[in-house]
């Protein structure tokens, strides 16, 4: 079974262009987090949120509690974000469940 | 800081060979975590640790064990490896308090 569920699983957008990537989990949560992961593997830590919304830069996350659901925007896309977008959740506990990520590609 | 690492980089073991992973990190955090990364799956949890000398069992212990002896390192074994044991091993870190993760940069064994 998948605790957390990410779509889509590919998307490809032009420079410019504002993207959406879902997130939708089925455990009671902690906390959500948006992980970003570049071609060189690296994985970092982009947003972790218990309500509402957070923005930094050009990115901007949203969760809804009562729906068990969140979403990562990028406004004004570029192509230095392409990367793999990680949706990870945080139970009452210790461990962490992650869904299978996003592969983003921005084209120029 | 150097944050999270691992060592080694890259790795290729002939089957049933052993081998130990090393984490290790300068923050201070009290957790810590050993993932593996396939194609087509999310990050899936071997082991942990909520402190030093203490670790229990993830999603997928089977073949694996661990060891935190001081609290800035994390041990990851292989007693035997077996080619279902290809894949890329993420080590990450989080204090006590916050649940934000800490990631090392990956390591990449292959099984022959």
């Amino acid at each position: 079974k998948n605790e957390v569920e990410q779509s889509p699983q590919n998307l490809t957008a032009q420079e410019g262009e504002f993207i959406t990537i879902n997130c939708s989990y089925s455990v009671g949560i902690s906390a959500l987090h948006w992980l970003q992961q570049h071609p060189g593997g690296g994985i970092v830590s982009l947003f972790m949120l218990s309500s509402g919304k957070k923005k930094h830069g050009r990115l901007i996350a949203t969760i809804n509690i009562q729906e068990k659901h969140s979403s990562l925007h990028i406004t004004a896309s570029h192509p230095r974000d392409s990367a793999v977008y990680i949706c990870a959740v945080s139970p009452f506990g210790n461990q962490f469940y992650f869904g299978t990520g996003t592969s983003l590609t921005v084209i120029p | 800081n150097a944050g999270v690492t691992q060592t080694p980089k890259f790795r290729v073991l002939k089957t049933g060979q052993s081998m130990t992973l090393l984490c290790a990190q300068d923050m201070n955090h009290e957790y810590m975590y050993w993932y593996r990364q396939d194609p087509g799956m999310g990050l899936r949890l071997i082991h942990y640790s909520v402190g030093e000398g203490t670790t229990a069992k993830g999603e997928v212990p089977d073949g694996y064990n661990v060891s935190r002896l001081k609290k800035q390192n994390f041990l990851l074994g292989l007693e035997s490896a077996a080619p279902s044991q290809t894949s890329v091993y993420f080590c990450a870190s989080r204090p006590g308090t916050g649940y934000e993760q800490y990631f090392g940069p990956g390591t990449r064994l292959t099984v022959t």
